[in-house]
């Protein structure tokens, strides 16, 4: 049930943009995104609930296709502080939450 | 507001002794999460529990593993015997109803270290 995430790794110079796949195999109800700073907790990006939608804050959205059961998302004009391990979470069935592999951002000067 | 408390926050035990890891959720949240989390396998969830039921056990590893839930403050993951295998950082994550359309909020984790 774990959702997958590519590319598992990436590199960016400051001001660059990227995008982060997730998908699932399984229908899905709702996407979660999370980024982790190394030794620390996972922390709330945003949530998608309905096919189509999209969101963002500062130069961090996320669209969400239902249909194909994927989930993208974007990451333009990078900043150092991006750098991180970035989660997609997908809620499938009994409300639970499955976290895909990671992809682990690193943002140089 | 406190976040969701873990404890402890390191851990260090011998094969064979049993490991128990606590955790308060946030006060109102009635969803709580077990995550164990390694290098090899990322992210995974090992039990998932609503109003103190546990709905979702799939995850657990083996027989050794079990988790309560006794009220909505207060959660327990235990190892009994631990093996090595089981060095990983645990984290407790709770949220305000299901995770359909709620925020998860993680606690800091608890690294367990089996020699």
């Amino acid at each position: 049930q774990q959702p997958v995430q590519s590319p598992q790794a990436v590199i960016l110079r400051e001001g660059e943009d990227a995008v982060i796949n997730c998908s699932s195999s399984k229908a899905l109800y709702s996407v979660h995104w999370y980024r982790q700073k190394h030794g620390e907790a996972p922390v709330f990006l945003m949530i998608l609930l309905k096919g189509g939608e999209q969101k963002g804050h500062d130069k961090i959205s996320a669209s969400f296709n239902e249909k194909k059961q994927q989930s993208s998302l974007y990451l333009t004009a990078s900043q150092l502080s991006y750098s991180g391990t970035y989660f997609c979470g997908t809620v499938a069935g009994a409300n639970n939450l499955f976290f895909g592999t990671g992809t682990r951002l690193t943002v140089i000067p | 507001d406190a976040g969701v408390i873990q404890s402890p926050r390191h851990e260090v035990t011998e094969m064979g002794q049993e490991v128990t890891l606590r955790c308060k959720p946030i006060s109102g949240h009635n969803s709580l999460f077990w995550y164990r989390q390694t290098m090899m396998r990322g992210l995974e969830l090992l039990i998932y529990f609503n109003n103190n039921v546990p709905i979702d056990d799939s995850g657990m590893p083996e027989d050794r593993f079990s988790a309560k839930m006794p009220n909505a403050s207060f959660s327990t993951l235990k190892i009994q015997p631990s093996e090595p295998r089981d060095s990983a950082v645990y984290f407790c994550a709770s949220s305000l109803e299901t995770a359909y359309g709620n925020t998860i909020y993680f606690g800091e984790g608890s690294w367990l270290t089996v020699v």
